[in-house]
This record gives C-alpha cells, sequence and structure tokens, in this order.
C-alpha cells in the first residue's frame, strides 16, 4: 500500500463549479500536511497547509481527519487558472521528509 | 520565486554514465531534500542533506548519491544510468530546526536517459 495515496483524476469541473477531493495516509505518526499545486513542467509549490481543525484560504478550503486519516481539498467558484494537478503532502515525524502522493489532476472548463 | 536554483535544467544522457546535478539553497535554509519525479506520478524521496550529512534516505539503490556543501548547497549524483532514470529531478530547501519551515522547490532538471 503506498503511504499517501489519491485519486489521480482528471476531475472535469465547470468554471464557476465546486470540486472536491481526498487523500488517505497511512501513517498515523504523520505530523504535519499540506497541499502543493503543480502545473505542467513546473515545480510544485505550496498551496496551503492543513490543521486539525480545518482551514481556509480564499476558495480553497482544507479538512484533515486524523481518526481516518485523510486530508481532503475543496475548490469553490472553480477559474480555469485553477487547473492543474493537486499534490497531497505528508510530513513525517522525523525531518522535513515530504511524503508526496501521485496527485489529482483537475482540468476546469469554460 | 523561491530562491532554489537548480542547474542544468535540462540534460541528456546516454545509459552507463555518470550524472551530476547542483542545486543552491534558499539563504538561511540548511536543508536540502532531493526528489525524483517520472512522467505522471507524484515526486519520490531520494534523500535529504542536513549540515553536510545525509538525514534519512528513500528507496533508492546506491548508485544515487549527494553532497553538501558548507554553503548549504548541494549534488546529486548519479552513476550507471539506466533508461528508468529519466525523470525531473527536484530539490527542495528548507530550515531544520526548532521549527521545521515549508520546503521550497527550484525548477527541476529534466534528465533524459538514451
Amino acid at each position: 500500500r503506498k503511504e499517501v495515496e489519491q485519486d489521480p483524476g482528471p476531475f472535469n469541473v465547470p468554471e464557476g463549479a465546486t470540486v472536491a477531493f481526498n487523500c488517505t495516509y497511512s501513517n498515523s505518526a504523520s505530523q504535519s500536511f499540506f497541499w502543493y499545486r503543480q502545473d505542467c513542467r513546473k515545480e510544485p509549490k505550496l498551496l496551503m497547509s492543513v490543521y486539525s481543525s480545518g482551514n481556509e484560504d480564499g476558495r480553497f478550503t482544507a479538512q484533515l481527519n486524523r481518526a481516518s486519516q485523510y486530508i481532503s481539498l475543496l475548490i469553490r467558484d472553480s477559474k480555469l487558472s485553477d487547473s492543474a494537478t493537486y499534490l497531497c503532502v505528508v510530513n513525517g515525524a522525523a525531518g522535513n521528509k515530504l511524503t508526496f502522493g501521485g496527485g489529482t489532476r483537475v482540468l476546469v472548463k469554460p | 520565486e523561491t530562491g532554489v536554483t537548480q542547474s542544468p535544467t535540462h540534460l541528456i544522457k546516454t545509459r552507463g554514465q555518470q550524472v551530476t546535478l547542483r542545486c543552491s539553497s534558499q539563504s538561511g535554509h540548511n536543508t536540502v531534500s532531493w526528489y525524483q519525479q517520472a512522467l505522471g506520478q507524484g515526486p519520490q524521496f531520494i534523500f535529504q542533506y542536513y549540515r553536510e550529512e545525509e538525514n534519512g534516505r528513500g528507496n533508492f539503490p546506491p548508485r544515487f548519491s549527494g553532497l553538501q556543501f558548507p554553503n548549504y548547497s548541494s549534488e546529486l549524483n548519479v552513476n550507471a544510468l539506466e533508461l528508468d532514470d529519466s525523470a525531473l529531478y527536484l530539490c527542495a530547501s528548507s530550515l531544520t530546526g526548532l521549527g521545521n519551515t515549508e520546503a521550497f522547490f527550484g525548477q527541476g532538471t529534466r534528465l533524459t536517459v538514451v
């Protein structure tokens, strides 16, 4: 079983719609959680950290469920520029070793 | 821009050759991590360097090796290149200390092995 698993998609989303997707992780000792965004042939960039109480950054909402070991990302009012691959990232207890999921591809269409 | 720079940006090598990739970390950061990203997959952790010593390693063979220098820049060396080594190699810089900071990625080196 992979340490971090994501639905690869693609999620085809009409512009203005809401899309949500999850990621599961296997290591219950994981300390911190992130969503990164990666555009085609570019490096990953931090979208947002994920906190236990859930957090929101503009149109983006992230949730963490430690009991079920999953995190989620919700995008409201999708823009064409939201088209990208969203990487779920988990940081273990020791050091800054980031474990990435395979990514969820989102395509926002007019 | 993150302040993390990698060189070269693109590279073509022949199977069996050796390659060295370079990374300059962001000012003030003491930790460099290297990742391999094959097409259509998420980045896979290769290893991490903290204060010039290896500080964790992923599931990669010994022909993947690295160095970190006193200025915290780093090199990734791959010997005996194989076709499957073709990938985007990403370097991430961060600060390890009382609290771990966000990791910032360089733009990557795209390696093609033919």
